[in-house]
């Protein structure tokens, strides 16, 4: 079975700091993982997604997510943050061979001015 | 292009009471997918439909939960009867295809709804 672990509740990160949003993951096959983003009263939004290929990847609003496979990872990151990142970010996988997308609890980030 | 709409935004009913939501994908998206959101948690699948077609519907609990997508465009997700524990955002999305599995999800705004 696949599964997700976002292993923090809530990050808080200082206007214009560095971010990291962590994320690991289990699947039997070859993942596809993605990253979406919500926003308060409403629907989840699509930041990128790894398939195959250069583990960095890039996305919407400056963010990018590093693939590691021996760590079982894809943490979400982001140079300098801002305050209107704050914000629910889900990390989601679905197996190569399966169709089911699982999503992670969810990890809040709150920017701080 | 439009984005996937849902109806209605909000609901309140009491316990028993039956409950439909309905969604609307994106033109020529042939994936849709109901999730449910709880307070707290990451969404859960509730059922895939490919076209009209149900690829997986194993988490529906099928006692009291149903939905159709008749024409393969829109779909409608009902609860009958409604328990205190569906209260939930229910979200709607859509996809190109799944064929290969690495398609992107487009959600609607969600049904936020509370059960008294």
């Amino acid at each position: 079975a696949q599964s997700v672990a976002q292993p923090e509740d809530q990050v808080n990160v200082a206007e214009g700091n560095p971010l990291t949003v962590k994320c690991t993951y289990s699947v039997s096959g070859n993942p596809y993982l993605f990253w979406y983003v919500q926003y308060p009263n409403r629907g989840l939004q699509f930041l990128l997604k790894y398939i195959t290929g250069d583990n960095l990847v890039k996305g919407s609003y400056g963010f990018e997510a590093e693939f590691n496979k021996s760590q079982t990872s894809f943490h979400l990151k982001k140079p300098s943050a801002l305050v209107s990142d704050s914000a629910l970010y889900f990390c989601a996988v679905r197996d190569g061979g399966y169709q089911k997308v699982t999503f992670g609890i969810g990890t809040k980030l709150q920017v701080i001015p | 292009e439009a984005g996937v709409a849902q109806s209605p935004r909000y609901k309140i009913i009491e316990k028993r009471q039956s409950v439909a939501f309905w969604c609307n994908p994106i033109s020529g998206h042939a994936t849709l997918y109901w999730y449910q959101q709880i307070l707290g948690q990451g969404p859960k699948l509730l059922i895939q439909f490919q076209n009209n077609g149900v690829v997986d519907d194993s988490q529906l609990p099928k006692d009291r939960f149903s939905a159709e997508r008749l024409k393969g465009v829109d779909s409608t997700l009902k609860i009958q009867p409604a328990k205190l524990e569906d209260s939930a955002v229910y979200l709607c999305a859509s996809s190109l295809d799944i064929t290969g599995g690495s398609e992107t999800q487009y959600f609607g705004p969600g049904t936020r709804l509370l059960v008294l």
